[in-house]
């Protein structure tokens, strides 16, 4: 079945460190992905997504690359801030289903 | 719009009494999905609705957990009896059509906590 697979947490950054955070995917045909962020305290909230391979995501100065040849979405940010402590999703969504994948969350915490 | 509302955000309640949590989508969205988040088992999506039909309940973890959805704009998950176990963060979500490219749509959650 589709499977999504998120780096373990928590990530620890100072502020204004690069971000990475790896999200690798298993499923069939062609899906599309996506990167949610939960705030404390609120729901989960889209930050971006693609539906095609080699399809860039971006929004709020975070980044993601659809690549198929190595079924990963990792997400990257150049210079984080504090107010980007959150939790961070990787989600597909395949034809077929209406029903989406979800990983696990990798916490993200940036210190001033 | 609102986005989605959801009620109560708290729940304090002893094992064995009934718990109803309550959910309004986002007007003209066809789907809608209830989760629970625990540290344990992370995001587990419970049941979903397509425009008011149950349409996979397979998540429901017991008899005891229940959900409606009487018209397009209201849905219910209800716990009857609750048991401590069941202590979680309840999300209710929802999409305009439910593809692979839709974006889901969070409540804020109801953290429900049983003694």
């Amino acid at each position: 079945g589709d499977s999504v697979t998120q780096m373990e947490g928590p990530v620890t950054l100072s502020e204004e460190a690069f971000l990475t955070i790896n999200c690798t995917y298993t499923a069939t045909g062609y899906p599309s992905l996506f990167w949610y962020v939960q705030y404390p305290g609120e729901g989960l909230q889209l930050l971006l997504k693609a539906t095609k391979a080699d399809d860039k995501g971006s929004n709020k100065g975070f980044e993601a690359t659809y690549r198929k040849e190595t079924t990963s979405f990792h997400l990257e940010k150049g210079s984080v801030q504090v107010s980007d402590s959150a939790v961070y999703f990787c989600a597909l969504g395949r034809g077929g289903s209406y029903i989406p994948t979800f990983g696990r969350g990798t916490s993200l915490i940036v210190h001033p | 719009d609102a986005g989605v509302i959801q009620s109560p955000r708290h729940e304090v309640t002893e094992m064995g009494q009934e718990v109803t949590l309550r959910c309004k989508p986002i007007s003209g969205h066809d789907y809608l999905f209830w989760y629970r988040q625990t540290m344990m088992r992370g995001l587990e999506l419970l049941i979903y609705f397509n425009n008011n039909v149950p349409i996979d309940d397979s998540g429901m973890p017991e008899d005891r957990f229940s959900a409606k959805m009487p018209n397009a704009s209201f849905s219910t998950l209800k716990i009857q009896p609750s048991e401590p176990r069941d202590s979680a963060v309840y999300f209710c979500a929802s999409s305009l059509e439910g593809g692979p490219t839709d974006t889901q749509y969070f409540g804020p959650g109801t953290r429900l906590t049983v003694l």
